[in-house]
């Protein structure tokens, strides 16, 4: 594995379902982000985690929520997926969340929910 | 509230010069970035600013005035490749990225 990396690539899912998609970085960072971007909008932070243990939330958080047991993992769970949750979801990296913390991106996965 | 302002498209040619511009209002500034994003992929960075004034990395510059809430991307020499959207992003006062629209650099032959 070198950097991050997301899965699945893409996925369609009926609405009510349950879904987590995952997110595996192997940079050591310690800032981990989930993003949603949809169609005319910027990228929108959904949850955060400044370090391994801690969690919080972004501007959309409503219907999602993140865990961060390890520094390399933070899943992003959907508990009951609605169609306004169709997006293209994106994890990213950063070595520090303080000041110039560059982010580096997973290649995304593209969520249909139907 | 918080907005980042930037052209919805630009179209530009083959090895030309291209400026995209981006104010920003925000609570609190920690930094500028400019991210680029080829479609379907993942967008990867280009840029930060924190000072007023140009960084200069080969064919791209970014400058950055603190006072007038602007910055531009300055991309030289424009290549085919160089067809993408171009997103700029402000760190707030919690050194949160709040992200514009992004701008679509459409490169002519």
């Amino acid at each position: 594995i070198a950097g991050i990396t997301q899965a699945p690539t893409s996925q369609i899912l009926a609405a009510g379902r349950r879904m987590t998609l995952r997110c595996t970085q192997d940079m050591r960072h310690n800032a981990m982000y989930w993003y949603r971007q949809d169609l005319g909008l910027g990228l929108r932070l959904i949850h955060y985690s400044n370090t391994a243990g801690t969690t919080g939330k972004g501007e959309v958080p409503d219907g999602y929520s993140v865990s961060r047991a390890n520094t390399d993992d933070f899943p992003l769970t959907l508990a009951s997926a609605v169609p306004s949750q169709t997006s293209v979801y994106f994890c990213a990296s950063s070595d520090s969340a303080g000041e110039g913390g560059e982010q580096f991106f997973g290649p995304g996965t593209r969520l249909t929910v139907l | 509230g918080q907005n980042i302002d930037q052209p919805t498209e630009m179209t530009a040619t083959e090895g030309a010069i291209v400026q995209i511009n981006c104010t920003y209002q925000t609570s609190g500034f920690n930094g500028l970035f400019w991210y680029q994003q080829h479609a379907g992929e993942a967008p990867t960075f280009l840029s930060y600013n924190v000072l007023d004034g140009l960084e200069e990395k080969g064919r791209f510059s970014s400058f950055l005035s603190r006072s007038k809430g602007y910055s531009y991307l300055l991309l030289k020499e424009l290549q085919m490749k160089d067809s993408a959207s171009y997103l700029c992003a402000v760190q707030d006062s919690n050194y949160q990225l709040i992200w514009g629209a992004g701008t679509k650099l459409i490169i002519k032959p």
